[in-house]
């Protein structure tokens, strides 16, 4: 099973909007809605912002939304904020009952 | 609240098996839908989902790590094993566990600390 692929990075200035985009086939990503996004802030452990495509979990910020078109899952930060800066991480189920992970993307704040 | 902590040596040496326990509060593995999982990652490195087990004792593995590993539970203690055979300098990484709640198939929450494993003679 091939790691979903993401951009290594990507870059915003304060308040705007960010999309990371995570690309798989029909057999992950295309094929379920079972996507789920993690942050992690250097030395720290990943934490859940989005699960299943579009959901939140409780106390995530309403600036962190999530979609899929085909084989292509998203996710976007409005409004972005210093504290966002932060590896993100995106997930899927597949075809063989396993999980795969993306290669990641660093997002800088300028 | 769920914490999870994860526990084991901090140095093997080639070839030798590393056994790694995840020991969890906040919630049972006996209640329908609950997983815990493990993740590593190493140094500078992505992501990488190895294990999971689920509350019926289901079992799903990394297909491409599948031959090394195997994970257990004991629900009484709050615990899940895991074991990775043959362990090589590559494998240096840190082993993370996490809850997998039983609304989300693909969500973990939370996750524990994580435990850095050096692999070297």
């Amino acid at each position: 099973q091939s790691a979903l692929t993401q951009p290594a990075s990507v870059s915003g200035s304060p308040g705007q909007s960010i999309t990371i985009s995570c690309t798989g086939s029909s057999s992950d990503v295309g094929g379920y809605n079972y996507v789920s996004w993690y942050q992690q802030h250097p030395g720290q452990a990943p934490k859940l912002m989005i699960y299943e495509v579009s959901n939140r979990p409780s106390g995530v910020s309403n600036r962190f939304s999530g979609s899929k078109s085909g084989n292509t899952a998203s996710l976007t930060i409005s409004g972005l904020q210093a504290e966002d800066e932060a590896d993100y991480y995106c997930i899927s189920y597949t075809s063989s009952s396993s999980l795969v992970f993306g290669g990641g993307t660093k997002l800088t704040v300028l | 609240q769920i914490t999870l902590k994860e526990s084991g040596p901090t140095l093997v040496k080639p070839t030798q098996t590393l056994t790694l326990t995840c020991t969890f509060s906040g919630f049972s593995l006996s209640t329908s839908g609950v997983g815990v999982g493990w993740i590593r990652q190493p140094p500078g490195k992505a992501l990488e989902w190895l294990a999971l087990i689920y509350w019926d004792d289901d079992k799903r593995y990394s297909p491409s790590l599948k031959s090394r590993l195997t994970i257990t539970k004991d629900t009484s203690k709050n615990q899940v094993v895991l074991t990775m055979t043959n362990m090589d300098p590559v494998d240096t990484a840190t082993y993370y566990c996490a809850h997998r709640p039983y609304y989300s198939l693909s969500g973990f929450d939370p996750w524990g600390q994580g435990t850095l494993v050096t692999v070297s003679s």
